[in-house]
């Protein structure tokens, strides 16, 4: 099975600043024969379910402001937030679905500094 | 508008047996992989079973022989009975879309499953 990890495991940033989180998996999740990374990022706020942010690693969902961005390959990848607003605040995972076993990282808290 | 509504969710006893379902609606649930996920109170996503659009099943280890995900294509609902449960079941359970078994693009709000004695 695959062992999705981040890094940090929490993240303290100032408004306006930049915000990196890290995901790596224990295998490559890059089918080959279509070039794809199957990788997603999710934003999950309080109280509420989790929300797609991006999926095959760097594409962002319709409506998803652009100071979002993913990007990696294989098996490192990286979401990051450009400048955080205050509405940015949740919990973020990565999540494979390369097999049907669809693995999750632990997720990283991000707050406001 | 897609919208994904699960319910069914309760308090049952150790070695329970609890059904949820996941109404959907403005598309068809047939058409696409449907997933369950649950996160325990204060921790992290974790999946429980998936159905493709042919029909065929998926889960993890730790709920495998327990679980049993199914569709009512009729009804547009996705089911997950749940039997012999533990205390370490207890969570909310979200049912998601999932295109083509890729990224979950639509989530429920969740139904509450608490085991306890």
């Amino acid at each position: 099975d695959i062992v999705m990890t981040q890094s940090p495991d929490s993240l303290t940033v100032s408004l306006g600043e930049r915000a990196t989180i890290n995901c790596k998996s224990s295998q490559s999740v890059l089918y080959n024969p279509n070039n794809k990374n199957y990788l997603a990022w999710y934003q999950q706020k309080s109280g509420q379910p989790p929300k797609l942010l991006v999926s095959w690693a760097s594409t962002r969902e319709s409506g998803v402001p652009d100071r979002f961005s993913g990007s990696g390959s294989g098996t490192d990848f990286t979401l990051t937030i450009s400048s955080l607003q205050a509405e940015d605040v949740a919990i973020y995972y990565c999540q494979e679905y390369y097999t049907t076993l669809w693995a999750f990282g632990q997720g990283t808290k991000v707050e406001i500094k | 508008e897609v919208h994904l509504e699960e319910s069914g969710g309760d308090l049952v006893q150790p070695g329970g047996s609890l059904r949820l379902s996941c109404a959907a609606s403005g598309f068809t649930l047939s058409s696409h992989a449907m997933g369950w996920v649950r996160q325990a109170p204060g921790k992290g996503l974790k999946w429980v079973s998936i159905i493709v659009v042919d029909g065929r099943t998926y889960y993890p280890d730790s709920v495998k022989g327990r679980f049993t995900i199914s569709r009512d294509d009729s009804r547009n609902t996705l089911y997950l009975q749940m039997n012999n449960l533990r205390v370490e079941d207890t969570a909310v359970y979200y049912c998601a879309r999932s295109p083509g078994a890729t990224a979950a693009d639509y989530w429920g709000q969740g139904t509450l499953v608490t085991v306890s004695s």
